[in-house]
Parts: structure tokens; sequence; C-alpha cells
């Protein structure tokens, strides 16, 4: 099955700076990449995401890029506010499903005011 | 609203029990998934639906059964067999099999 590695794990930015997160990814079958952010207490939301046939899609001040070769995709969180602290999840998946959509370990992210 | 609820939002197990976690949508979504989240792990899939009367086994099944009996329910029932269920779960329905709705889960603990 597919393996999907996400860094790092926790990251603390100030507000108003960007924020990087990255995932790799095994499954060079893989074509589908969404993020997800979750909120205390509350479920995963998607936010964004990419398919492989596109290398970098954008919504406000949020952004992720896919590198087929490497097999690895980042989230860019540009002008980051207090409301942007969660958990971030990527994901990957193999197609044909969510049933076949295989998850990161998450990076709690902190924005301080 | 449309989403999807999960109920309750705690839920104690004491030793031997079987527990039932509820999660209703009102999405009009044909498949239903079930996921376990620990604490530093990501989401691991327990079960899922694609269709009434039918669910597959995902990567975590062992002691966890579902039903499908209605497009807008499926029920994760945790069994006594489950020997560490402390955990937060999440119910999610899917639109086009990709894009996930979660609910906002049940915390899960032993007594």
């Amino acid at each position: 099955g597919e393996n999907v590695e996400q860094h790092p794990s926790t990251l603390s930015v100030q507000e108003g700076d960007s924020a990087v997160i990255k995932c790799t990814y095994s499954d060079s079958a893989s074509n589908y990449f969404p993020w997800y952010k979750q909120e205390l207490g509350k479920g995963p939301q998607l936010i964004i995401d990419i398919r492989s046939n596109v290398g970098e899609k954008k919504d406000q001040r949020i952004a992720v890029t896919l590198n087929k070769t490497a097999k690895h995709f980042s989230l860019h969180i540009t002008e980051t506010q207090p409301e942007d602290s969660a958990v971030y999840f990527c994901a990957a998946s193999l197609g044909a499903g969510a049933n076949n959509l295989f998850f990161g370990t998450g990076t709690r992210l902190t924005v301080i005011p | 609203d449309g989403g999807i609820t999960q109920s309750p939002k705690y839920l104690f197990r004491k030793e031997g029990q079987n527990v039932t976690l509820s999660c209703e949508q009102n999405l009009n979504h044909d498949a239903m998934y079930w996921y376990r989240q620990d604490p530093g792990q990501g989401l691991r899939l327990i079960y899922y639906s694609q269709i009434v009367n039918d669910f597959q086994k995902g990567d975590i099944a062992e002691g966890y059964s579902v039903s499908r009996e209605k497009k807008e329910s499926f029920p994760l029932t945790v069994t006594s067999a489950q020997k560490n269920p402390t955990a937060f779960y999440l119910c999610a329905s899917s639109i086009r099999r990709e894009k996930l709705f979660f609910g906002s889960g049940t915390q899960l603990s032993v007594l």
C-alpha cells in the first residue's frame, strides 16, 4: 500500500509569517492529494486538493505544490493568522475511492499573535 | 443544515462491554467511512461502505463491526474483542469517492 510521511510534526510561526508543511509518498500511482485541517475537538475539513496532472494550485492564502518526480507535495500558508492554528493532515490517494486514501501523521501548526 | 452527526461526543466503555457509536448523514452520499485517530498518528480506516447493505473491512477492522441498513446511517460497534479501544473515532462520507466530509467525532475511553 501507500506510505505517506509528513514533516514537521509541530510548527510555530509568528502571525503574518508563512508556514510550509511537506509530505512524501511512496507509490507513484497515487494521483490525488488532499489537505485537511482539524481544529481542536472537531473532525478534519478539506481545505485544498490537487491532482497529479497539476503542479500547483492556489486558493487565497493557501497553496499546494506537487513534484511527481520526487514524490512530494507541500502546503503553503501565507500571511498566517491565529485562526490558522490547527492540525493539518496530508493524504495521498491511489484512486477509485476514499478507501484508497492514506493519511500522513499530521502537523500541529501554532500561529503566535 | 446538511452534514454528518456523530453521537455521543464522549463515551466510556467498561471491560467486556460492547458499545455502539452513531453516525448519521443528510448529504445523500452513497459512501460512508469509519476512521480511528490516535495521538500523533494519521487517520486509519476501520470500515467503509459504498452502498446500502454492503461494507468492507479497512486496515484495522479487528474488534469492530458495522451495519449499513439505511443510506443515512452507518453505526460502528466496538466489541469486547478490541483490546485497545481508547481513541477518537471519526465518521465520514464522500462525494465522488474522494472528498471526505467528516463528523465531529466521538472520544471513546475505557473505564
